[in-house]
């Protein structure tokens, strides 16, 4: 079945500093969703790329889509405490109601 | 709106009782999902509805998971006998299907401890 790995699994960042986490999917995808759950909460949507190379920004985040529709990424810059949590990148496959999601990155900052 | 609403919080229980886990999904939403979180298998979807009526169950564990959806606005997980390999955060998610592919707004979750 469509899986959608994502990497790396624990990344531990110095406040300021940028970092990058990486998704991909083993089908092309309809969209692809990023999600963020803080330590002890639920996730949360972040946004939406549907587009084949879209690119995304919001605020310090930059998203990012695949030109084969297949990977994407979100960086983010000059890290700070609040970007604390795991980020969950999720594909939809054509024509499937499923959203799958990869394991998640956690992110965790050192003041 | 108030979101996906979950009960409980947070449930301790002893192995062999049963649980029941309850979703009040967003107003006007008409598809749901149960997902149960664990650090070993990440996020990981059990049963898909859509309309009330289920869609796809083949993520429930085993025939001691059952859920229903008597109506647009409740759904209930049960599992029966719980196990403590069942103990996870099961969340709930609904979705607007007028959005093709939207997001998922997830409840706050339910802790369940087996002990």
């Amino acid at each position: 079945g469509q899986q959608v790995m994502q990497i790396p699994q624990y990344q531990h960042v110095q406040e300021g500093e940028d970092f990058t986490t990486y998704c991909n999917s083993s089908t092309t995808l309809s969209n692809i969703q990023w999600y963020k759950q803080r330590p002890g909460g639920h996730p949360v949507f972040l946004i939406q790329l549907v587009k084949s190379g879209e690119v995304k920004k919001q605020k310090r985040l930059t998203f990012q889509f695949g030109e084969a529709k297949k990977n994407s990424s979100l960086h983010i810059t000059a890290t700070q405490t609040t970007d604390v949590g795991t980020y969950f990148c999720a594909g939809y496959p054509y024509n499937d109601y499923k959203l799958s999601f990869g394991a998640g990155t956690t992110v965790t900052v050192r003041a | 709106d108030a979101g996906v609403i979950q009960s409980p919080r947070h449930e301790v229980t002893e192995m062999g009782q049963e649980v029941t886990l309850r979703c009040k999904p967003i107003s006007g939403h008409n598809s749901l999902f149960w997902y149960r979180q664990t650090m070993m298998r990440g996020l990981e979807l059990l049963i898909y509805f859509n309309n009330n009526v289920p869609i796809d169950d083949s993520g429930m564990p085993e025939d001691r998971f059952s859920a229903k959806m008597p109506n647009a606005s409740f759904s209930t997980l049960k599992i029966q006998p719980s196990e403590p390999r069942d103990s996870a955060v099961y969340f709930c998610a609904s979705r607007d299907e007028a959005e093709f592919h939207g997001e998922l707004f997830f409840g706050e979750g339910s802790r369940l401890t087996v002990l």
